[in-house]
């Protein structure tokens, strides 16, 4: 079992559905991040919290949204997906931004039809 | 050119092999490295850092050359549960940000 804690597992959602994806850790740490990681690709960092500010977003579309209601939680809100964006989504923290290691979640299957 | 390059892979080795991983970087104001592993469908775990002067943890052995922008992993006597998929990882930039290789599949057989 992880520190982090990714839910839900799987989800699959049409392209119309709003859905969201949550992570929580209560390890005290201070930075939290998203990643996407496509099958057989590497993860891709999406987003960067510090000290529940975002710090960091790679470009990445308007669909995501991600939100930081206080310093354990971490969601990633989704709304108008397209297939393309089916992955496994990933949450990490560290103890501060940049530190190791980042504790990964298991993460999140997503599946958009 | 992508930021961080690894060998192809996949390794198939038998136990008790020594295998070793390669990995380039092209940004050169990089600072830190690490390799990760990530076994099939779980999520990535730090394996190890690597420093210059080489560092050592049991069974595996990283070494960094900075001046040629390379990056090693060496796995001696290799176990069935070394199987995984082994990430190259560089920290660049002042937010510390970490780029992922695309990792190298090991399978070690009976």
């Amino acid at each position: 079992d992880t520190e982090v804690t990714q839910t839900p597992k799987h989800l699959v959602m049409g392209m119309t559905n709003k859905k969201s994806l949550k992570c929580e850790q209560h390890m005290g740490h201070r930075a939290m991040y998203w990643y996407k990681q496509k099958a057989k690709k590497p993860p891709e960092l999406m987003f960067v919290y510090s000290y529940e500010k975002l710090s960091i977003n790679e470009s990445v579309p308007s669909r995501f949204s991600p939100e930081c209601p206080n310093s354990s939680l971490l969601n990633l809100h989704l709304h108008a997906l397209q297939p393309e964006d089916s992955a496994l989504y990933l949450c990490a923290s560290s103890q501060d931004p940049g530190d190791q290691p980042q504790h990964f979640g298991d993460g999140t299957r997503l599946s958009i039809l | 050119r992508k930021e961080v390059e690894q060998d192809p892979g996949p390794f198939n080795v038998p136990e008790g092999a020594t295998v070793a991983f390669n990995c380039t970087y092209s940004n050169s104001a990089s600072q830190s490295f690490f390799w990760y592993r990530q076994d099939c469908r779980k999520e990535p775990k730090l394996l190890m850092s690597v420093y210059s002067s080489g560092n050592e943890d049991g069974r595996f052995t990283a070494q960094l050359n900075r001046a040629s922008q390379y990056i090693s992993l060496l796995i001696r006597d290799s176990k069935l549960s070394d199987s995984a998929t082994y990430l190259c990882v560089v920290e660049s930039g002042s937010a510390r940000q970490l780029t992922f290789g695309s990792g190298t599949q090991l399978t070690v057989l009976p």
